[in-house]
């Protein structure tokens, strides 16, 4: 059981826009910086948001982040066939003393 | 260009113990925190430890607390986990990720070291 809850799953078909959402609580979102990692397939996790909306350089404007109380989400616009990956939130927890990830959302491209 | 290379994973019985290494080519290794996070096979990620540019933080997922070290050498560039007493579930590919941010912020991240736990 994670401390971040994602939904397990999400899906789109090309050119919509999906969001991914991330729930968590006052010693973890509520009180800190939000972060979204990318998976391909067989790959290591990559960084597509920082501190909550922001965005490294060469990660596309379709992906934005934002945040809100205790919980925070992602949304991909204009989606395509490469998008296809797990996502996950990340948050360093207060009380944990620790960084905490959500289990994951695996997004499928129809 | 920043590259960060695990080595040392592999086939151990549990009660064993295994030191990962985490070679870092391409930035100041000195100036930046480093983390170690781990991937069961086909679950999600989960961090397991922290360290920061100057051995003053160190920070461990309950789970592993006093089994695992997290250490690094600022003169070689490189990361360590020495992990000890390892049980099934520590079985995951392990990586190395530098920290822009002190408790995040992981980029980049290595291509990850396979330590398999099993009699």
């Amino acid at each position: 059981q994670s401390v971040l809850t994602q939904p397990p799953s999400a899906s789109g078909t090309p050119g919509q826009r999906v969001s991914i959402s991330c729930s968590g609580s006052s010693s973890n979102i509520g009180s800190n910086f939000v972060y979204w990692y990318q998976q391909l397939p067989g790959t290591a996790p990559k960084v597509l948001i920082y501190r909550n909306n922001q965005r490294p350089s060469g990660v596309p404007d379709r992906f934005s982040g934002s945040k809100s109380g205790t919980s925070a989400s992602l949304a991909i616009s204009g989606l395509r066939s490469e998008d296809e990956a797990d996502y996950y939130c990340a948050a360093w927890d207060d009380s944990l003393r620790g960084v905490v990830f959500g289990g994951g959302t695996k997004l499928t491209v129809l | 260009e920043v590259q960060l290379v695990e080595s040392g994973g592999g086939l151990v019985k549990p009660g064993g113990s295994l030191r990962l290494s985490c070679a870092v080519s391409g930035f100041t290794f000195s100036l930046y925190h480093m983390n170690w996070v781990r991937q069961a096979p086909g679950k999600g990620l989960e961090w397991v430890s922290s360290i920061s540019s100057n051995n003053d933080y160190i920070y461990y997922t309950d789970s592993v607390k006093g089994r695992f070290t997290i250490s690094r050498d600022n003169a070689k560039n490189s990361l360590y986990l020495q992990m000890n007493s390892l049980r099934a579930e520590d079985t995951a590919v392990y990586y190395c990720a530098r920290a822009l941010e002190p408790h995040n912020w992981f980029d980049p991240w290595g291509r990850g070291t396979l330590v398999t736990v099993s009699s």
